[in-house]
């Protein structure tokens, strides 16, 4: 079955740093790729999609990588804030329907003034 | 504001009961979603519908049943609701082919 693992439940960094989010997944090559944001008590909100033929986006201080190779995908947030501080979701779709996503369990960021 | 609207955004709910959860969306989006989020599960497809009149099974859909008779409702139902049901509900939508999803804020539902 399909599987998804974002590197770690939880990630600290100082205000300013990079913060690097890691996205495995085995048994499918998805066409996309998504990332989320979601604060507490709240839904999970789109940030960034990425293709298999893409190798980068980036949306303002956000990068994601997509290596269709190594089954992996990057979240890189730079000159981090407080405000960064959220837990960040992985979802890729797995056929089906036009949008059905399947998602990491998420990384929990907080960014440290 | 344009989006989705979920209710109840609480419920407590006794086990063996019967309970519907309502979604609603303004986005005319042809494409909606039910997912459950667990703690240390993440999020995890229920069922979801392409157009109005169809739907499809997600990952975990036992215990659970959908209907989409029009575009901008999908009522997420639980015929007899069980304790391994507690769980925050969220539905979203999507509007074209890359299937950018759009959530809305979620029903706390807690079966006792």
């Amino acid at each position: 079955s399909q599987k998804i693992e974002q590197n770690s439940e939880a990630l600290n960094i100082q205000e300013g740093k990079t913060a690097t989010l890691t996205c495995n997944y085995t048994n499918y090559s998805p066409a996309y790729l998504q990332w989320y944001r979601q604060d507490p008590g709240r839904g999970p909100v789109f940030l960034l999609l990425i293709r298999e033929n893409e190798k980068e986006k980036r949306k303002e201080r956000l990068k994601v990588t997509f290596d269709t190779t190594l089954k992996q995908s990057l979240f890189h947030i730079t000159a981090s804030q407080p405000a960064d501080s959220a837990t960040y979701l992985c979802g890729i779709n797995y056929g089906g329907s036009q949008g059905n996503l399947i998602f990491g369990k998420g990384t929990k960021l907080s960014v440290k003034p | 504001i344009a989006g989705i609207t979920q209710a109840p955004t609480s419920q407590i709910l006794a086990a063996g009961r019967r309970m519907t959860l309502r979604c609603t969306q303004d986005m005319r989006h042809n494409a909606m979603y039910w997912y459950r989020q667990d703690l240390g599960l993440g999020l995890r497809l229920i069922h979801y519908s392409n157009t109005a009149g169809t739907t499809g099974k997600g990952e975990v859909p036992d215990g659970y049943s959908v209907s989409r008779a029009n575009t901008d409702d999908f009522p997420l139902t639980l015929a007899s609701a069980v304790p391994s049901q507690t769980s925050v509900y969220f539905c979203a939508s999507s509007g074209h082919p890359t299937g950018e999803l759009f959530f809305g804020e979620g029903s706390r539902l807690t079966v006792l």
